[in-house]
């Protein structure tokens, strides 16, 4: 079963423009991260954020974490044409070792 | 380093029939997980290897699906008498340590006729 939900399922901008998906949970987690999938295939790990941690930064990445809420936030800034894909956040929960997926955002960015 | 393999990259089989997917993980990676995922969703966890031994198949749907990972290394999942429902994409992946990132691989779609 799916450990949460993307918001929003599909998402369209101009190259340039920043993109911001969201990911909510409903369990106590270890971690959080997020994946890239490419055409239905390939999921690219980007990014972990710790439950005791709030922002982390990798490049053109911002992802935050608020654990009161059970919702993190992924932020691409001046997206590129070749950062369409899926999104996927992912949660490792307390106790456990696997991912548990969310459904996912379809981005696209227009050139 | 080369990455996660899995063969074959496309599998169609009739209702019925054993098939087996291979998983090639990173070297050096002790853990590793099997994941199917479905068009239009995200991952579903299937079952998860510590080493040699399977330290939490929590996620496999039914008996009719079963893993191995005899020497540490390469695994093997094992589909009884496919059913239609059985397609999907299997995902591979491993990782250095628990809880922490993991890397996949390309994955295998299995078609089941």
């Amino acid at each position: 079963s799916q450990q949460g939900e993307e918001d929003p399922q599909a998402l369209s901008i101009q190259e340039g423009e920043n993109a911001t998906m969201n990911c909510s949970y409903k369990t106590s987690i270890n971690n959080l991260q997020w994946y890239r999938q490419n055409s239905g295939r390939g999921l690219v790990h980007l990014i972990l954020i710790r439950s005791n941690e709030r922002e982390k930064h990798s490049g053109r990445l911002r992802v935050t974490l608020d654990t009161s809420k059970k919702s993190s936030s992924l932020l691409i800034t001046a997206s590129r044409a070749a950062d369409t894909a899926s999104y996927f956040c992912a949660t490792v929960k307390t106790g456990a070792n696997n991912l548990f997926f969310g459904t996912g955002t379809r981005l696209t960015v227009i050139p | 380093g080369a990455g996660v393999s899995q063969t074959p990259s496309n599998k169609v089989t009739e209702k019925g029939k054993y098939v087996e997917l291979r998983c090639d993980p990173i070297s050096g990676h002790t853990a590793l997980y099997w994941y199917r995922q479905s068009l239009g969703q995200g991952p579903e966890f299937l079952i998860y290897f510590q080493g040699t031994g399977a330290a939490d198949d929590s996620g496999l749907p039914n008996d009719r699906f079963f893993a191995v990972r005899p020497e540490g290394s390469v695994s093997t999942l094992k589909i009884q008498r496919t059913e239609r429902g059985d397609s999907a994409v299997y995902l591979c992946a491993s990782s250095l340590e628990t809880a922490t990132e993991q890397y996949f691989g390309p994955g295998t779609r299995l078609t089941v006729t």
